[in-house]
């Protein structure tokens, strides 16, 4: 079995600050996790993934994301928020075994006011 | 444009009515999948492809729903008897396992199914 947890619905932040998206995972094996993000009327897109090796994977528009497999947390960062970072973000885990089968978790929308 | 294409857009259709959505991946992908994804949630897995072959299917995909992949190109998503629990957006994704390790999926904009 294989779940991602995103505890936060909604996070409001000021452009010019960090952003930090939460998310934990629970599977029995080793995981693949993967960042995707929606913005309004498109389709998702992929940002980063962290398949093995470095804990802290960069991806694209500027975010990145630790791995930490003692708190099973997988937590989305990005040094600077812009208004045009606006949009859903979705985390989601696979495990290696069945790496088609993504999990996605419920999403959290990200607000930056200008 | 060469994404990944979803036909049609959205779809109203009345309780009981069969419905099929059409799903276009990138040409060289070989691998397919369609998820389902309601208002406030995330996309759930329904089935997957690899080529023409069907090799998973989730236990959400009740007998109402079937889905095709002939000659491993394009896919069909057919609901059945539609129900009003059905309204969704179907998602349909494509990948490539030209490398193993790349895990990432491409999604068209989704079919969005409306039960009256």
């Amino acid at each position: 079995a294989q779940s991602v947890a995103q505890p936060e619905d909604q996070v409001n932040v000021a452009e010019g600050n960090p952003l930090t998206v939460k998310c934990t995972y629970s599977v029995s094996g080793n995981p693949y996790l993967f960042w995707y993000v929606q913005y309004p009327n498109r389709g998702l897109q992929f940002l980063l993934k962290y398949i093995t090796g470095d804990n802290l994977v960069k991806g694209s528009y500027g975010f990145e994301a630790e791995f930490n497999k003692s708190q099973t947390s997988f937590h989305l960062k990005k040094p600077s928020a812009l208004v045009s970072d606006s949009a859903l973000y979705f985390c989601a885990v696979s495990l290696r075994s069945n790496d088609y089968k993504l999990s996605f978790g419920a999403g959290t929308t990200v607000t930056v006011r200008a | 444009d060469t994404g990944v294409s979803q036909n049609p857009r959205h779809k109203i259709t009345k309780r009981g009515q069969n419905v099929t959505f059409r799903c276009d991946p990138i040409s060289e992908h070989n691998r397919l999948y369609w998820y389902r994804q309601t208002l406030g949630q995330g996309p759930e897995f329904l089935t997957y492809f690899q080529n023409e072959a069907q090799l998973e299917k989730s236990r959400l995909l009740s007998d109402r729903f079937s889905a095709e992949r002939p000659k491993g190109s394009f896919s069909t998503l057919e609901i059945q008897r539609t129900e009003q629990g059905d309204s969704a957006m179907y998602l349909c994704a494509s990948s490539t396992r030209r490398d193993r390790n790349t895990g990432e999926l491409f999604f068209g904009e989704g079919s969005r199914l409306t039960v009256l």
